[in-house]
């Protein structure tokens, strides 16, 4: 069984530009979530999606943004970027809505100059 | 959410059980006890859950006190593969929200 797959795995972009990245999770698992990794601040939750709906967000500004598609896959989106959006982002899937156990994939690496 | 408290550190010898404990005086009734771990430069990976009853799968045990103040997840043969970092995190019953703290390094050596 495939994991979960993020594309791109790195990418560089610099101040002002946006963003999308994607997120394609375990096949028959509905449940999408991101975090975003940084040195500084570890690892924050920043979105969950269940069945197109997002059902929970995170502490994040409303430039961080994302969807659910109907095949579960899911993007995220981050606008005007600062130098503080470099991190390590992380989406994780599971088969639930209300699981604990979810499945991580590699993350895409986003550097902002 | 209720706060884990874990050490920042921890080694353990190749082929020894290793005891990672972690703190969450704060829990509530309906939160459950999840261990993560996240080796260097991979996304974290689910270990072991539990609420009230100690756990064990092929990975690990989970021993959660009696009173829930406390928890320690057990590898009973540490391989060198082992060395990652290990995140503790209470979570509620609903949703998929979880919140890591700073974990601890697991470091072992041969």
């Amino acid at each position: 069984k495939a994991g979960v797959t993020q594309t791109p795995r790195y990418l560089i972009k610099t101040r002002g530009q946006q963003v999308t990245l994607s997120c394609s999770p375990i096949s028959g698992h509905r449940s999408v979530s991101w975090y975003q990794q940084t040195p500084g601040q570890g690892l924050q939750f920043l979105f969950e999606y269940f069945s197109e709906t997002q059902r929970n967000k995170g502490n994040f500004p409303g430039r961080f943004s994302g969807r659910q598609f109907s095949n579960s896959r899911s993007e995220m989106n981050v606008s005007t970027l600062e130098l503080g959006d470099s991190a390590l982002y992380l989406c994780a899937s599971s088969p639930r809505e209300a699981s604990g156990e979810l499945f991580f994939g590699e993350g895409s690496r986003l550097t902002v100059l | 959410d209720a706060k884990t408290t874990q050490p920042t550190s921890m080694d353990c010898a190749e082929g020894r059980a290793a005891n990672l404990p972690c703190n969450h005086s704060t829990i509530s009734g309906n939160e459950y006890v999840y261990w993560y771990r996240q080796i260097h430069s991979q996304g974290p990976q689910y270990i072991i859950h539990g609420l009230k009853n100690n756990e064990t799968n092929e990975m690990a045990s989970l021993i959660i006190t009696e009173d829930r103040k406390s928890s320690t997840l057990i590898l009973p043969h540490a391989t060198l593969r082992d060395t990652a970092v290990y995140y503790c995190i209470v979570r509620p019953s609903y949703g998929n929200k979880l919140v890591f703290g700073a974990g601890t390094i697991l470091r072992v050596k041969s």
